[in-house]
């Protein structure tokens, strides 16, 4: 059974902060891992996949890596703002016929102006 | 490009009534997952569908059941409310059943059970 974990559950930050958020999976058979970001009461918008075979995504002041032997992905964040304040949550594709996606519980980040 | 299309967004029932929540996947997408977000946790996952046909399911009881229709829209059922099953459905879609792509979420549908 794949369980995932994020570290740490919360996180303040001052603006311009460069900051790393930390998931950890326990069965390093997956599909893909993705970062995601979700706003009070919204739903969840995806930030980066990252496939099995690969070791790294970027997308502007986004970086996710994945290292599938020690069961751990990071995402790093340059230069934080404001608007990034919200909760971050990976999740892990994997199991039989890859049907579901685990999810941690999320890492809730504060970036104070 | 229409993404992922939930409704209702806000919905409040009864304990013993029924409800059901409608999705419509991204545009290109075939397989549609429900899950379930209670207050400060992660979704957990409840099923899947893919080709009309429920392909794996979480640990969720029989009182959850779905429905996929041809244009790929999927309906979630949730019978006999119980004041646990209020938290916040999302639907997913995705391209194919095996892992490949990626997910893209509704808004999600905030249910209250009362």
């Amino acid at each position: 059974k794949q369980e995932v974990t994020q570290i740490p559950a919360a996180l303040s930050v001052p603006e311009g902060e460069n900051l790393v958020l930390n998931c950890s999976f326990t069965d390093s058979a997956i599909y893909n891992l993705q970062w995601f970001r979700q706003d009070p009461g919204k739903g969840l918008t995806s930030l980066l996949l990252i496939q099995s075979s690969q070791r790294e995504q970027t997308s502007g002041r986004l970086n996710a890596s994945l290292d599938k032997s020690s069961g751990r992905s990071t995402l790093y964040i340059a230069a934080s703002q404001p608007g990034d304040s919200a909760t971050y949550l990976c999740a892990v594709r994997s199991g039989t016929n890859a049907g579901k996606s685990t999810f941690g519980d999320g890492t809730t980040l504060t970036v104070k102006p | 490009d229409a993404g992922v299309t939930q409704s209702p967004t806000h919905l409040i029932k009864t304990r013993g009534q029924q409800v059901t929540l409608r999705c419509s996947p991204k545009s290109g997408h075939d397989t549609v997952s429900w899950y379930q977000q209670a207050l400060g946790q992660g979704p957990q996952f409840i099923f899947q569908y893919y080709e009309e046909e429920e392909r794996q399911r979480g640990n969720f009881p029989d009182r959850f059941s779905g429905h996929q229709f041809p244009n790929y829209s999927s309906e979630l059922n949730v019978n006999a409310l119980l004041l646990g099953d209020s938290a916040l459905y999302l639907c997913a879609s995705s391209f194919g059943n095996r892992g490949t792509t990626g997910y893209t979420f509704g808004s999600g549908t905030r249910l209250t059970v009362v």
